[in-house]
Formats: C-alpha cells, sequence, structure tokens
C-alpha cells in the first residue's frame, strides 16, 4: 500500500485555467511538502505545511489533517507551470521524506 | 542565493566499480540528505545526516552505500561496488534543520545521474 497517493497522475489544461492536485497519506506526519520537479530533473520546494493553508503568488497549499488531506492549487496557469509536483510527508518519527508519485502537469497555451 | 551542488552532473561507470557522488550543502545547513529517483519512478529517501553521522537510513542503504562528510563542506555518497539497478538520478538536499522535528525547508541540488553499464 503506498503511503502517499496523488490525483490525477496526468493534468493536461489550456492557460489560464485553475488547477488543483490532490494529496492523501496514511501515515502520521509533522509536515507536508510540495515540491515541483521540472523536466530537467531539479526538484524546488514549493510548500511546507503541519496546518492551514499557505499561499505564494499564484500558488496555494492547503492541508487537512483529520481527513490526511492536502490540496496544492495554481491559479491563472501558464505553460512555464508545467512540471511535476510531488507530493512528499515528513514523518512524525524520523527525518525521512515519503515521496508520491508525482503528478505530469501540462499547460498548453 | 545559497545552493546546493552536485558533482558530476553525469557519472558512467562498469558494473562492479565504486562511485562517488558528491554534494556541497548550503554552508550553513546541519541535516544532509541523500535521496534517489531511478527513472520514471518516485523520489526515494536513502539517508540522512546530522552531526557527522547517519541519523536515519531506509532499506536502500544497504553495506554497499556510505556517506561521509571528509572535510566540512563536501558531503559524499559512495556505492562500494555498483550494480545496473543502481542507475538512477541521485539528489542531495540539505536543511537547518529536520524533517521530521521541526518545520523547515530541504533544498536539493540538481542531481547526478549515475548509468552503470
Amino acid at each position: 500500500k503506498n503511503e502517499v497517493e496523488q490525483s490525477p497522475q496526468n493534468l493536461t489544461a489550456q492557460e489560464g485555467e485553475f488547477i488543483t492536485i490532490n494529496c492523501s497519506y496514511s501515515v502520521g506526519i509533522s509536515a507536508l511538502h510540495w515540491l515541483q520537479q521540472h523536466p530537467g530533473g531539479g526538484i524546488v520546494s514549493l510548500f511546507m505545511l503541519s496546518s492551514g493553508k499557505k499561499k505564494h503568488g499564484r500558488l496555494i497549499a492547503t492541508i487537512n489533517i483529520q481527513e490526511k488531506h492536502s490540496s496544492l492549487h495554481i491559479t491563472a496557469s501558464h505553460p512555464r507551470d508545467s512540471a511535476v509536483y510531488i507530493c512528499a510527508v515528513g514523518m512524525d518519527s524520523n527525518y525521512q521524506l515519503i515521496w508520491g508519485a508525482g503528478t505530469k502537469l501540462i499547460i498548453k497555451p | 542565493e545559497p545552493e546546493v551542488t552536485q558533482t558530476p552532473s553525469h557519472q558512467v561507470t562498469q558494473m562492479g566499480q565504486e562511485v562517488i557522488l558528491r554534494c556541497v550543502p548550503i554552508s550553513n545547513h546541519l541535516y544532509f540528505y541523500w535521496y534517489r529517483q531511478i527513472l520514471g519512478q518516485k523520489v526515494e529517501f536513502l539517508v540522512s545526516f546530522y552531526n557527522n553521522e547517519i541519523s536515519e537510513k531506509s532499506e536502500i542503504f544497504d553495506d554497499q552505500f556510505s556517506v561521509e562528510r571528509p572535510d566540512g563542506s563536501n558531503f559524499t555518497l559512495k556505492i562500494r561496488s555498483t550494480k545496473l539497478e543502481d542507475s538512477a538520478m541521485y539528489f542531495c538536499a540539505s536543511s537547518s534543520n529536520p524533517v521530521g522535528l521541526a518545520l523547515d525547508t530541504q533544498y536539493f541540488g540538481p542531481g547526478t545521474r549515475l548509468t552503470v553499464l
């Protein structure tokens, strides 16, 4: 059983659309991370959250600890947002990050 | 802006050979990590390192793997006798606090692509 599940696996949208990517997890966590992996492979941390909501520019991340669920939203999407978005959870008890499989997002102009 | 660097960007080696992947974490960070990503698969945690010792390691990190901080700036991952299945992208990361115990962001290097022939 996967400890971190993301949906959808792939998402193609038109420029300007509102994007939602979901993440569910089954373990106790201290923090949840959203990361972006570019086509070249580089990984950039977008958010780390343990409760509530965070916003950075056009990106919004929310987490519901009771439901063990988080969402990443992109407003006014742009082709440069095309990347793989990965949810990873920091375990309660150790230093590990458990990674989801990622959502491949393509924004068409 | 400070960044994590990794060398080489691509390493090709023969099966059975030893490889050392190098990372220079952000200078005031205290916690260091190695991850790997086999092509087309998810990123997997290998090991975390703090205060000159391993804090946590995954099942993947067996006796063939070792990590070291030889000189206070470099953080290395050694694979003693490479196997075909070690072919992957290896990412180094650093943070000023550990993920599990405090709220902090991990900063990732660009990765080293290891190809074992």
